[in-house]
């Protein structure tokens, strides 16, 4: 079946860094993947759209300029969260629609991030 | 305002049984329905997609869509330990997915 992973899968850092979140897409092409941000005994929030070859498309509420992504390539969308803080300690999910027309998402395995 | 709602449980039942699990939805103009699996600490995985009214089975797994209602369900029957997780009941419009809350399931041997 359709594979994404992510990268790294947990990451420490400190209040003020910034952390670098990758998904690929590792046997299909995605012109769009989903970022999506889960906390503890909640459900998955939609944070971003992200498209190849043009902007991502933020939900309400989400911080573009704090939640930085990138579509590089046909495999491969990046999540930045800049100047992290304690409240961006979560559960960081991305997805991507494997098969034309189905709709069928398949997820990454995650990123926990945890902000110090 | 999409919503997508489902009962958050706990749901318990015995090995072997029928669990059932449900979810509603706030707009008609929904076009696919999936059901996900997530167990604690992983993302979630794929179990059931639904696209047109009636029901659908995969195995011990059984979808069910009433679009009518706005209605979607999940039925597992001859209930494992194993199927012990949270179910996601994802409604797609256009191009967004929206995720209800999720139903925690305990199977219990």
């Amino acid at each position: 079946g359709a594979v994404v992973s992510q990268h790294p899968s947990r990451v420490i850092c400190k209040s003020g860094t910034s952390v670098k979140i990758e998904c690929r897409s590792l046997d299909f092409q995605a012109t769009t993947m989903f970022w999506y941000r889960q906390f503890p005994k909640q459900s998955l929030m939609l944070m971003a759209t992200s498209n190849e070859g043009s902007k991502a498309t933020y939900e309400q509420g989400v911080e573009k300029d704090k939640f930085l992504i990138n579509h590089a390539s046909l495999t491969l969308s990046t999540l930045t969260v800049t100047s992290a803080h304690p409240e961006d300690s979560s559960f960081y999910i991305c997805s991507a629609p494997a098969i034309e027309g189905t709709y069928e998402q398949y997820f990454g395995p995650g990123t926990r991030l945890t902000v110090t | 305002q999409k919503e997508v709602e489902q009962n958050s449980g706990p749901l318990s039942v015995p090995e072997g049984a029928i669990a059932s699990l449900n979810c509603t939805y706030s707009d008609r103009g929904s076009q696919s329905f999936f059901w996900y699996r997530q167990y604690s600490g992983k993302s979630p995985e794929l179990i059931m997609s639904i696209y047109s009214n009636g029901d659908k089975e995969d195995g011990r797994f059984t979808a069910q869509l009433n679009k009518a209602s706005q209605y979607v369900s999940l039925l597992i029957r001859d209930s494992q330990p194993s199927d012990s997780a949270t179910y996601l009941c994802a409604v797609r419009w256009g191009e967004e997915f929206y995720f209800g809350t999720g139903t925690s399931l305990t199977v219990i041997p």
